[in-house]
């Protein structure tokens, strides 16, 4: 079965430090999202892109993060600098065709601990 | 804009026990509705979907929901769990025009064997 990989799996990063997170989502699949998942809470989408296009960028705090997905394929997601509000597990998921037809298929996640 | 609800934040059961997790969705139009299983340790599983039909839908390992649309609610049951349905479930919804799933705050759900 055709995976979604994230890497790395764990990331531990001091205050103000800069972190990136990397996504490689299913061949062919054209819309790529990174949501956030602050414990206790369900994913929070930060962005999501169609190819190389972001098509809604609008919860991604933009002073501190970004993100990318340059040839329309993998994509980074970049923090800098990390507070200690960051700890989270950013799930990246990608879909054929959008949600609306098959959903998505979430890879692993990082979880990201600020300290 | 489109939200979720799941006021069932920890639920306990005991196994063969029948499960109902509740499902609140906020919008007046067309829906799509998803629900999505975390086994501990695990990545995000498609559970179950409703685009359109049948209300009544089946999902993998027994599971179904039910959309009732008068009620805004896309609850899930199953007859009787497993200790192996042990995990956390979540709700999600996407509304026309909007191109990206929004998820409720989960429901974790214990079964003791």
């Amino acid at each position: 079965e055709a995976e979604v990989a994230q890497s790395p799996r764990y990331k531990i990063t001091e205050k103000s430090q800069a972190v990136a997170f990397w996504c490689d989502p299913i061949s062919g699949h054209a819309t790529l999202y990174w949501y956030r998942q602050i414990l206790g809470q369900g994913p929070e989408l930060l962005v999501q892109f169609q190819d190389e296009s972001v098509v809604d960028d609008s919860q991604l705090p933009k002073d501190r993060f970004s993100a990318e997905r340059l040839k329309g394929v993998d994509s980074t997601l970049k923090i800098q600098p990390a507070e200690l509000g960051d700890s989270a597990m950013y799930l990246c998921a990608s879909s054929f065709s959008g949600p609306g037809v098959d959903g998505y298929t979430f890879g692993s996640g990082t979880r990201l601990t600020v300290v | 804009a489109q939200s979720v609800s799941q006021h069932n934040h920890h639920v306990i059961l005991s196994e063969a026990a029948s499960l109902e997790l509740g499902c609140n969705y906020s919008y007046g139009g067309t829906v799509n509705l998803f629900w999505y299983v975390q086994y501990p340790g695990q990545h995000l599983q498609l559970l179950l979907k409703y685009f359109s039909g049948d209300p009544l839908v089946k999902g993998i390992k027994g599971f179904e929901a039910e959309f009732i649309k008068s009620k805004f609610s896309f609850n899930l049951r199953k007859p009787s769990v497993q200790w192996s349905d042990t995990a956390e479930y979540f709700c999600a919804v996407i509304t026309t025009g909007r191109r990206a799933l929004t998820f409720g705050s989960g429901t974790r759900l214990q079964v003791q064997p």
